[in-house]
């Protein structure tokens, strides 16, 4: 079945550091990927997403190159801000399932930014 | 952009009541709404899929009868969680398909807080 497997956190940084968060999946079809960011106490929003091999996603400085050879969709930062600090979700959907429209999530990954 | 409404917020309950969480799309049609759950620390756990003028369709699981799902409108969907327990708090997500899913056309609400005393 499909699955999303993300790195454990939680992942400490400083200000400015560079930011990697892994993010491999497997699936049937060709899923869409995508990152959501969850902030505390609210719910989920679209950070970016990648709907074919070799597309990368990009928002507020964030970037995920979907990798089909590899089945990855590690998000990176080149340099993080403590308002960054959050859970990120790694999340893929198949247009081919029976079940068309579930996302399936990982695990989640928080990150914490300190000045 | 889409906005989904989720309603309330927070929420605390006596065991044994129900509790009727809302969820509204605002500026879109939402044929397909998904309800989620997420424990502290972890991932959100799909629930059902709530289709609108149908039943909905629940996740292997979960008790139909407990968390009842409502999709009578294009912008309105419901979970009441019924006969209430302190197991059930939780946090709890509904996202709605805005267009193709494939094209990341989900939004999330915001989430409510369930908190059972």
């Amino acid at each position: 079945g499909n699955s999303v497997t993300q790195m454990e956190g939680p992942v400490t940084l400083s200000e400015e550091a560079f930011l990697t968060i892994n993010c491999t999946y497997t699936a049937t079809g060709y899923p869409s990927l995508f990152w959501y960011v969850q902030y505390p106490g609210e719910g989920l929003q679209l950070l970016l997403k990648a709907t074919k091999a070799d597309d990368k996603g990009s928002n507020k400085g964030f970037e995920a190159t979907y990798r089909k050879e590899t089945t990855s969709f590690h998000l990176e930062k080149g340099s993080v801000q403590v308002s960054d600090s959050a859970v990120y979700f790694c999340a893929l959907s198949d247009p081919g399932s029976s079940n068309t429209g579930k996302l399936i999530f990982g695990q989640g990954t928080t990150l914490q930014v300190k000045p | 952009g889409a906005v989904v409404s989720q309603h309330p917020s927070w929420v605390i309950c006596k065991s044994g009541t129900s509790v009727k969480i809302e969820c509204r799309s605002l500026d879109f049609q939402a044929t397909t709404m998904f309800w989620y759950r997420q424990f502290p620390k972890q991932s959100l756990m799909l629930m059902a899929t709530s289709n609108e003028g149908s039943k909905a369709t629940y996740e292997q699981g979960v008790e139909k009868d407990k968390f009842l799902i409502n999709h009578a409108s294009l912008t309105l969907s419901t979970l009441t969680v019924t006969s209430a327990h302190p197991e059930d708090s939780s946090f709890y997500i509904c996202s709605a398909i805005r267009g193709a899913h494939s094209f990341g056309g989900y939004t999330f609400g915001s989430g409510t807080r369930l908190t059972v005393v």
